[in-house]
């Protein structure tokens, strides 16, 4: 079975400039997060879709930080415009939403540079 | 606010020898979760704990949630190189909400 798959795997920016991250989540998977890891902290959730609705976008700096999920499948994150501090790994995870446990299956992860 | 306290933060131990790490919070959680990530890689569950008290084995590695479901540890027997990692611990809390804490940095030398 393959995994949760994201793209591209490292990006480097200046600041100011937009970028988008791509994630491919487990075949059946109906649920999808959007996670921030900064260098030495624990992930911090941005975004959680059920389908192609959003849950849970209390952490998402929507003036910057938009995300959707097309058709229930793949997701696109985007920033526009990056500052500094978003510069840390962007972490795309699924679930199988059939039970109350949120096990979750994540992708490798784009680090992000903003210059 | 929910929060998960981790620690300690850094591990360095040698081969062999045994561990434990905690993962902590004031309130209560429906379930928790333990991942451990590598260096460029995202985290890969480990184990899920839902009962108050339960205890699970993994190998070397041995997983137990509190009686009261607000607390967690994390006990490592006999070490080796291959365990080092980035260890986090994940709740979901009463309003369905997943809070990871900041990790434990285990270094295991040769």
């Amino acid at each position: 079975e393959a995994g949760v798959a994201q793209s591209p795997r490292y990006k480097i920016i200046e600041k100011r400039q937009s970028v988008a991250f791509w994630c491919n989540p487990i075949s059946g998977h109906a649920t999808l997060y959007w996670y921030q890891q900064i260098l030495g902290q624990g992930p911090k959730l941005l975004i959680q879709f059920q389908n192609n609705g959003v849950v849970d976008d209390s952490q998402l700096p929507k003036d910057r930080f938009s995300a959707e999920r097309l058709k229930g499948v793949d997701s696109t994150l985007k920033i526009q415009p990056a500052k500094l501090e978003d510069s840390a790994v962007y972490l795309c995870a699924s679930s199988f939403s059939g039970g109350r446990v949120y096990e979750q299956y994540f992708g490798p992860g784009t680090r992000l540079t903003v210059t | 606010t929910q929060l998960l306290e981790q620690s300690p933060q850094f591990l360095s131990i040698q081969e062999g020898e045994n561990l434990t790490v905690y993962c902590n919070s004031s309130s209560v959680f429906s379930s928790l979760q333990w991942y451990r990530q590598e260096p460029g890689e995202g985290p890969v569950l480990l184990v899920t704990v839902v009962t108050g008290g339960e205890v699970k084995k993994l190998k070397r590695l041995t997983f137990q949630f509190g009686d009261a479901r607000k607390d967690s540890s994390l006990h490592i027997t006999a070490a080796q190189p291959g365990d080092t990692g980035l260890y986090l611990c994940a709740g979901e809390s009463r309003d369905d909400k997943i809070i990871f804490g900041k990790g434990t940095r285990l270094h295991i030398l040769p």
